[in-house]
């Protein structure tokens, strides 16, 4: 297996302009999390699907955030506008369970 | 609040030697524990989990983890450091099933040869 997959791995933007992240979870896993990470706040869960639904999205910092699943095998996580505070890595991690077993490598996000 | 903590940003140990990452949370309740790995650049793998079975928890790795309520710690054990093993560590709570974890900052294990 492949693993969970993130695209881009990396991505400058400007402040204002939309960005989009993607996730491919492990074939069969039916829980996936979007997780950032930054040096000042650490891991903070921003978003939990399971079985495509979203269970969890208080983690969600605010409207210019959003998620879907639209089927088994992909997540996107988008952002728009942009702001140079949403500047982390941003993981998506899946599991069989209600916790992140695997996680992706993370798309490292600079917003300028 | 829950929390969890995480003693010592930074751990160093020689090839060979005892490995402890110390980690405490803080609950009124039974709490869910978690220790993960983290490579450089990677993400984040699961090591163990304790979730109200046996108090001592085997992971992958030879890594272990020791539940102990009265002192409200889940510290992570390694018998014999590999070079391998050098990466960062996290602590993790959730307290209920299904509930978000809650992450310890991190502990970075340097192993000396």
């Amino acid at each position: 297996d492949a693993g969970v997959i993130q695209s881009p791995r990396h991505e400058v933007t400007e402040m204002g302009q939309e960005v989009t992240l993607r996730c491919k979870p492990i074939s069969g896993h039916n829980s996936l999390f979007w997780y950032r990470q930054t040096m000042m706040r650490g891991l903070e869960l921003l978003i939990y699907f399971n079985n495509n639904v979203p269970i969890d999205d208080s983690g969600m910092p605010e409207d210019r955030f959003s998620a879907k699943m639209p089927n088994a095998s992909f997540s996107t996580l988008k952002i728009q506008p942009s702001e140079p505070r949403d500047s982390a890595v941003y993981f998506c991690a899946s599991s069989f369970r209600d916790y992140p077993g695997y996680f992706g490598p993370g798309t490292r996000l600079t917003v300028t | 609040a829950q929390s969890v903590t995480q003693l010592g940003s930074h751990v160093s140990v020689s090839e060979g030697a005892l490995v402890l990452l110390r980690c405490n949370y803080s609950s009124s309740v039974p709490p869910y524990l978690f220790w993960y790995v983290q490579y450089p650049n990677q993400g984040l793998q699961l090591l163990l989990k304790y979730t109200s079975a046996a108090t001592l928890v085997k992971g992958i790795n030879g890594f272990e983890a020791e539940f102990k309520k009265s002192e409200t710690s889940f510290h992570l054990t390694k018998p014999s450091a590999h070079m391998s093993d050098a990466a960062e560590y996290f602590c993790a709570v959730s307290y209920n099933q299904g509930g978000k974890l809650i992450f310890g900052q991190g502990t970075e294990l340097s192993v000396k040869p």
